[in-house]
């Protein structure tokens, strides 16, 4: 149980294009999805924290016009990247938080790696 | 601010013996949750191990167990008969409040 899928696993896109990347939770409902980047060889920074039907909450220095984040229901919550540049090329991890445990535990997805040409 | 620090970045142990993972953490509350995440080649994130703080006894999960001092707020993890597919990056981390702090990682090599 408590799978994470995230798709496409692997995008390439123009600069100046937008690319939006989809996060689900397959067999639980998921009151909290996290969006993370990881550079080579680094740790995960948390990007933003999504709760379904509201605005996301973005942690400092993260632009929330360039990473819009929606969460429209207890499965789904979207990444996307808007006018991608070089500098967005990253590894993209998504998680989610069971509503119904106690252990603020988190269940990953396998990432999506972004690549702007 | 809560932190994670993992004073070792990379790491190596020879296949079947075992090999400790330091954490240590810094934070202000007494109710948290501490976990050792596995990211392997894949990149997929795998959960090792999780403490509750205010339990006492140590967590173990097979051959993974944890030193957990809570006043010293230290964490590590002690990987037993350590096997070739133990080599990942290894992720020490803080939740608290559905946020995870992660630690920078330490990469472990098993050697045959």
């Amino acid at each position: 149980g408590a799978v994470v899928s995230q798709h496409p696993s692997r995008v390439i896109c123009k600069s100046g294009t937008s690319v939006k990347i989809e996060c689900r939770s397959l067999d639980f409902q998921a009151t909290t999805m996290f969006w993370y980047r990881q550079f080579p060889k680094k740790s995960l920074m948390l990007m933003a924290t999504s709760n379904e039907g509201s605005k996301a909450t973005y942690e400092q220095g993260v632009e929330k016009d360039k990473f819009l984040i929606n969460h429209a229901s207890l499965t789904l919550s979207t990444l996307t990247v808007t006018s991608a540049h070089p500098e967005d090329s990253s590894f993209y991890i998504c998680s989610a938080s069971d509503s119904s445990g106690s252990s603020y535990e988190q269940y990953f997805g396998p990432g999506t790696r972004l690549t702007v040409t | 601010a809560q932190t994670v620090t993992q004073s070792q970045p990379e790491m190596s142990v020879q296949e079947a013996e075992t090999v400790t993972l330091s954490c240590t953490y810094d934070t202000s509350e007494s109710d948290y949750y501490l976990f050792w995440y596995k990211q392997p080649p894949s990149r997929q994130m795998i959960l090792v191990i999780r403490q509750e703080a205010y339990k006492q006894q140590n967590a173990t999960e097979n051959r993974f167990s944890v030193n957990f001092q809570k006043a010293a707020k230290s964490f590590s993890l002690k990987i037993s008969d350590s096997q070739l597919g133990d080599a990942a990056m290894y992720f020490c981390a803080y939740n608290r409040d559905d946020k995870i702090i992660f630690g920078k990682g330490t990469r472990l090599h098993i050697l045959p």
